[in-house]
């Protein structure tokens, strides 16, 4: 079955740029999105497509994709965005698949 | 506005099921697949299966074949999850969400399993 991994953990101080990564087997193939979760919170799609945002979601956010590596890319972060993050791929196989979440913490 | 309004928590016995349901509103229920997912206490998200709302084929993730079925009211723009056999490891929080990129969700639904 097809894996994502994401780093369990990523530090940013505010104002800073946060990057988090999703790795897969020629994942830069698939179409990737991302959700934001806040404890006991829905996911919130953040970046769906590699790289487009859905309405209402800060232009700070952004994403891209390619070869094994996809990355979601959290500009001047603030102490709101903290929170956990999940790749999402849909695979050829027909299954979707997460990965295992990315927890950031603004320092 | 797009809601999906799930049903409330549920409590179970092992080898009991259980079955979510998943009322969407603000547009057309025909239009959207609806996607399951559930994350249980601390663990990453796990996709379980979806249907097509409106043709009514499902896919199951191979982890739950043969024990969750998904199915849907079209009268009613509600969708539904039925899980078969549960054990303690299935006590988690079931959300259902908007096919094809999930950009609505459900509040979720917790479901505890213990004897």
């Amino acid at each position: 079955s097809y894996v994502l991994t994401q780093p369990p953990s990523v530090s940013v101080a505010p104002g800073k740029t946060a990057r988090i990564t999703c790795g897969g087997n020629s994942i830069g193939s698939e179409s990737v999105h991302w959700y934001q979760q806040k404890p006991g919170q829905a996911p919130v799609l953040v970046i769906y497509y590699d790289s487009d945002r859905p309405s209402g979601i800060p232009e700070r956010f952004s994403g891209s994709n390619s070869g094994n590596t996809a990355t979601l890319t959290i500009s001047r972060v603030e102490a709101g965005d903290e929170a956990g993050y999940y790749c999402q791929v849909w695979h050829s196989s027909g299954d979707h698949v997460f990965g295992g979440g990315t927890k950031l913490t603004v320092l | 506005q797009v809601q999906l309004v799930q049903s409330g928590a549920a409590v179970k016995k092992p080898g009991a099921s259980v079955k979510v349901s998943c009322k969407v509103s603000g547009y057309t229920f025909s239009i959207y697949a609806i996607h399951w997912v559930r994350q249980a206490p601390g663990q990453r998200l796990e996709w379980m299966g979806w249907i097509n709302t409106d043709n009514d084929h499902t896919k199951y993730s191979q982890k739950f074949q043969g024990r969750v079925t998904i199915t849907r009211d079209t009268s009613a723009s509600t969708a539904y999850m039925e899980l078969s056999s549960l054990r303690s490891e299935d006590t988690a929080v079931y959300y259902c969400a908007r096919g094809p990129s999930f950009d609505s969700w459900g509040q979720g639904t917790l479901v505890t399993v213990s004897s």
